[in-house]
């Protein structure tokens, strides 16, 4: 079955980068793009960006431009999301799901989420 | 504020009907880009509910229904089961932000 699975969760201190892995499995994984979205706690779904598994293309949202870079290996089947400067605020689930926003198909399926605090 | 309007809350009783809008604008939903909907259970990954404005995945029971018209949406459950108690969510992409829009959510209760 089509399945994401994420890395673990991780602690981090203010002004430090994450990077988050997203290991695809049961499709061809070139075949469609892989979006991020982020959760804070107790608050509703943000769109983060996506990236094109095919070419490597990108469209982040404007508020985490220039923090954030999203990257495949396709050699493994595996998306990766890096968020560099973490401030606090940052504290969320970070969830990667198949496809692109302007798809007809929607997000499915998504990853289990990966928990990301962010505290001194 | 999300560019994509949904109440807050919304509850019913077991077997009764509710439905969830989902309210956006001419540069979204009203400029024809599809409207999706995710079931988020409680301390799980958000679950894709309907595609396309009204297609069901394999899955996804008949009692949840999705509709399009103009700049909004609506997502509808019948036979409501306590099972159906959790968040929900709209998304739809927006041409003149060029981003992907959520709604803010709406939280079902089933009394």
């Amino acid at each position: 079955q089509v399945q994401l699975v994420q890395s673990g969760a991780e602690v981090k201190k203010p002004g430090a980068s994450v990077k988050v892995s997203c290991k695809a499995s049961g499709y061809t994984f070139t075949s469609s793009d892989i979006s991020w979205v982020r959760q804070a706690p107790g608050q509703g779904l943000e769109w983060m960006g996506w990236i094109s598994t095919y070419n490597g293309n990108t469209n982040y949202a404007q508020k985490v431009q220039g923090r954030v870079t999203m990257t495949t290996d396709t050699s493994t089947s595996t998306a990766y999301m890096e968020l560099r400067s973490l401030r606090s605020d940052d504290t969320a689930v970070y969830y990667c799901a198949k496809g692109s926003g302007s798809s007809p198909h929607g997000f499915d399926p998504w990853g289990q989420g990966t928990l990301v605090t962010v505290s001194s | 504020q999300s560019v994509l309007t949904q109440p807050p809350s919304v509850s019913g009783a077991p077997g009764q009907r509710v439905t969830i809008s989902c309210t956006g604008s001419s540069s979204n939903i009203g400029a024809g880009y599809h409207v999706h909907w995710y079931q988020q259970l409680p301390g799980t990954a958000p679950k894709l509910l309907i595609y396309g404005n009204s297609n069901r995945p394999s899955g996804v029971p008949d009692r949840f229904s999705g509709s399009k018209s103009g700049t909004s949406a609506s997502l509808a459950i019948t036979g409501l089961q306590a099972e159906d108690e959790a968040d929900y969510y709209c998304q739809s992409y927006d041409t003149s932000l060029s981003v992907v829009v959520f709604g803010g959510g709406t939280k079902l209760t089933v009394l």
